[in-house]
This record gives C-alpha cells, structure tokens and sequence, in this order.
C-alpha cells in the first residue's frame, strides 16, 4: 500500500484565497482524521471521520474552515477565506480501527503558506 | 486535564549516549501511551507504544518507562545515532464508547545526535 496520500505537497497563497487539501487514505481503514501543526501549538486535532461521516469537529478553528469525505478513499480540507494565521503543516491520518490501539498512520503533509 | 505535558523540547547527544524524553499527564483516563516519531518533511510514525499495565517495554534500542502513579513516561534511546535525529512526540489516548481514540499529544522533543 502506498501510505495516506496528500496534495498537494507545499501551497503557497495569498489572503482571501481558497484553499483546498486533499487525502486519500489507507485503503480499508474506516476513520481519517485531520491534524494541524505549528510551532506554537503543536499537533492539533481538527476534525475526524468515521465511514464517510463526520464524528467531532470540535478542533475546526472557525468557519472558514470546512472539511468533507464523500466517499471512502478521498477527503478534502478547505479553508475559505484563508488567512496568514492559517499557515500551517496540515496533516492527514486514517486508521483501521479507532476502539482498538490500532495506531494512526500519518501522510507526509501540505505545508500551506498564506501570505 | 487533556493536556499531556514533554520535556525537553530540544536534546542534543553524542553519538553512543542516551537519549531521555519525559512525559506527564493528569488524566486518569488515558489508557495507552504511543510514541510517534517525526523526520523533517515526514508526518509522525509510530515507534513504539505502552499500556499501563505494564512498567516498561522495548524495543530494540527504544524503550518506555512508565510511572502510573505519578502519571508519567518517558523514552529512553540507547546507544543513540545520528539517524535517530528527528522530532519525537509522546501522546496518550483513552477509549470512549462510540468514537474514535483522539491521540492528544506532548509538544515534542527535537533530538539531535551528533557523529
């Protein structure tokens, strides 16, 4: 299998352009889960799935953030309008199963860059 | 009390020595104890996990210490080498009855060893 898949690898944008991530998980894993990682906070938890729906978003930062899976090999993560604060490493994990200690295998990630 | 707690943030140590990262944690709830390790450009991998019934457990050149009653961890690199230089992350997850297991994560130790 080829891991989690992200695209794209680096974006680079201007204030108040949209911004898409997208995912394609391992294949057979039924949740994915979305991350976010910067200096001053660390990894933060944004949003995850289970089976296509999503379970908490309770990390999403505000409205301008927005995140589906329509279907079981594909996610996106989208923020619009974004913002120079949004400049971030964006991480993307799935995991087989989350009830047991299956771990989350992570994809290599978008560095997202908002100038 | 989600908050799990890592020191140092940065370690540096000779090629052959060890290398020791701590953890702590106020949640009593947790129930499982990943290491994840970070290379620049890369998402996190698992390394190597606990639970707390047990007070250590190795693998190879990595092992965890665990301290229940004073809630904390700890990784213990012997014989560290200069491959091992990357960003280690502690993280703590519990299960919770109809949803995933949301890793919460230390704020990571960047380790270098040096030839």
């Amino acid at each position: 299998d080829a891991g989690v898949i992200q695209s794209p690898r680096h974006e680079v944008t201007e204030m108040g352009q949209e911004v898409t991530l997208r995912c394609k998980p391992i294949s057979g894993h039924d949740y994915l889960f979305w991350y976010r990682q910067t200096m001053m906070r660390g990894l933060e938890l944004l949003i995850y799935f289970n089976n296509n729906v999503p379970i908490d978003d309770s990390g999403m930062p505000e409205d301008r953030f927005s995140a589906k899976m329509p279907n079981a090999s594909f996610s996106t993560l989208k923020i619009q309008p974004s913002e120079p604060r949004d400049s971030a490493v964006y991480f993307c994990a799935s995991s087989p199963d989350s009830g047991s200690y299956n771990e989350q295998f992570f994809g290599p990630g978008t560095r997202l860059t908002v100038l | 009390q989600q908050q799990v707690k890592q020191s140092p943030q940065s370690l540096i140590v000779q090629k052959g020595g060890i290398s020791i990262i701590n953890c702590a944690y106020e949640n009593t709830a947790f129930d499982y104890f990943p290491w994840y390790q970070q290379f620049p450009g890369k998402g996190p991998a698992l390394l190597i996990a606990i639970r707390p019934d047990v007070s250590e457990k190795k693998e190879g050149r990595f092992t965890i210490s665990f301290n229940k009653s004073a809630k904390q961890f700890s990784l213990h690199i012997m014989d560290s080498q200069p491959g091992d230089s990357a960003t280690y992350f502690c993280a703590a997850t519990y299960f919770s009855s109809g949803s995933a297991r949301q890793l919460t994560f230390g704020s990571g130790t960047q380790l270098t060893v040096l030839p």
